[in-house]
């Protein structure tokens, strides 16, 4: 079945750092999700990525579609306490609404 | 809008006793609900998928009988754990998709529950 790996699976940074995940697939990918869950929450839909190559923006949020469709990043700029939590990737898979989440990557913001 | 609501929040009960969780789409019809499984600092895990008015598709060593899965309406799905047992004890999380946006699942805040 469909895997899709996030590296690194955890990463404690110091405000004002930078922090990046990875998310890769084994298939091509028709489009990418990013969710956001705070410890004790709910997943937060941040972002959908359907084009190779695209790159899009929020705020201090940098998202990036891979040029084959198999991989995807989010790239934190100088992280705030607020950005705590774990961040998942997530495919459509089988039917066109089904998805299957990433292994996540828990960034841990210390000041 | 796009609010789910799951009921309860959380949930401590006896072994061999069921719980059941409600799912609530509040302010958009959902032709398809989904219900995951999360165990501490792990991914979410799709257990099912949900249509409204047909039974649900289970996903691979999902037990059907053990989660029963009735969705009755366009604004509500229900997971029933039949005799739970300790490792049952997991965090619960609904989803739902809108009639016009197929591709887009709204999250529920998640349901906790500790079988004893």
């Amino acid at each position: 079945g469909q895997q899709v790996m996030q590296i690194p699976q955890y990463q404690h940074v110091q405000e004002g750092e930078d922090f990046t995940t990875y998310c890769n697939s084994s298939t091509t990918l028709s489009n990418i999700q990013w969710y956001k869950q705070r410890p004790g929450g709910h997943p937060v839909f941040l972002i959908q990525l359907v084009k190779s190559g695209e790159v899009k923006k929020q705020k201090r949020l940098t998202f990036q579609f891979g040029e084959a469709k198999k991989n995807s990043s989010l790239h934190i700029t100088a992280t705030q306490t607020t950005d705590v939590g774990t961040y998942f990737c997530a495919v459509n898979t089988g039917t066109a609404s089904k998805l299957t989440f990433g292994t996540g990557t828990r960034l841990q913001v210390t000041l | 809008g796009a609010v789910v609501s799951q009921h309860p929040s959380r949930v401590i009960c006896k072994s061999g006793t069921s719980v059941k969780i409600e799912c609530r789409s509040l302010d958009f019809q959902a032709t398809t609900m989904f219900w995951y499984r999360q165990f501490p600092k792990q991914s979410l895990m799709l257990m099912a998928t949900s249509n409204e008015g047909s039974k649900a598709t289970y996903e691979q060593g999902v037990e059907k009988d053990k989660f029963l899965i009735n969705h009755a309406s366009l604004t509500l799905s229900t997971l029933t754990v039949t005799s739970a047992h300790p490792e049952d004890s997991s965090f619960y999380i609904c989803s739902a998709s809108p009639r016009d946006r197929a591709d887009t699942q709204y999250f529920g805040p998640g349901t906790r529950l500790t079988v004893l």
